[in-house]
């Protein structure tokens, strides 16, 4: 069956430092990826789409990578701030009869300290 | 735009009532999608619409659930009866034809007593 594997166990860096966030699926080929941003009681804002034939896709302080073969993407944020301190998601697409749906991975928590 | 516009935002009902929740999309989207996220599900598709018609229903968990889009500009997800296992943040989101990306609204959070 398709399944998105984040890692459930938050993610704690010193402020500055890069944070790496994993995404892992299996038996998907998707044409594309996403990274959401979720912050409590909040809804999920989009963040980055990397297609399948990108490589890396960057945004300021965030790049992604997707590598297709390792069926696997990095999400980076560089000299990271308290402020990213969030639950990351990522989406991967899925087509179907009539249009293209998101499935998203569990997420993973963020937490950038002083 | 004020975005997408989810009602109500909290929602505390005893189980068997029937609860209903609206959604206002993006002017100008004509794909809308719910979504239902707990701890231990995550965020899990319901259904999702283009131009009104609902394309995938495959996520609604029971027939307790049904989902309408009477116009371009509103659907409502309603839960009858409800149960104590449909308590959730359930999430609306829409996105224009051209676009991969979803716009969700704040979510509305339901408790099932």
């Amino acid at each position: 069956s398709q399944k998105i594997e984040q890692n459930s166990e938050a993610l704690n860096i010193q402020e500055g430092k890069t944070a790496t966030l994993t995404c892992n699926y299996t038996n998907y080929s998707p044409a594309y990826l996403q990274w959401y941003r979720q912050d409590p009681g909040r809804g999920p804002v989009f963040l980055l789409l990397i297609r399948e034939n990108e490589k890396e896709k960057r945004k300021e302080r965030l790049k992604v990578t997707f590598d297709t073969t390792l069926k696997q993407s990095l999400f980076h944020i560089t000299a990271s701030q308290p402020a990213d301190s969030a639950t990351y998601l990522c989406a991967l697409d899925k087509v179907t009869g009539g249009g293209n749906k998101l499935t998203f991975g569990t997420g993973t928590q963020l937490k950038v300290e002083l | 735009d004020a975005g997408v516009i989810q009602s109500p935002r909290h929602e505390v009902t005893e189980m068997g009532q029937e609860v209903t929740l609206r959604c206002k999309p993006i002017s100008g989207h004509n794909s809308l999608f719910w979504y239902r996220q707990t701890m231990m599900r995550g965020l899990e598709l319901l259904i999702y619409f283009n131009n009104n018609v609902p394309i995938d229903d495959s996520g609604m968990p029971e027939d307790r659930f049904s989902a309408k889009m009477p116009n371009a500009s509103f659907s409502t997800l309603k839960i009858q009866p409800s149960e104590p296992r449909d308590s959730a943040v359930y999430f609306c989101a829409s996105r224009t034809g051209q676009q991969e990306t979803q716009y969700f609204g704040p979510g509305t959070r339901l408790l099932v007593l």
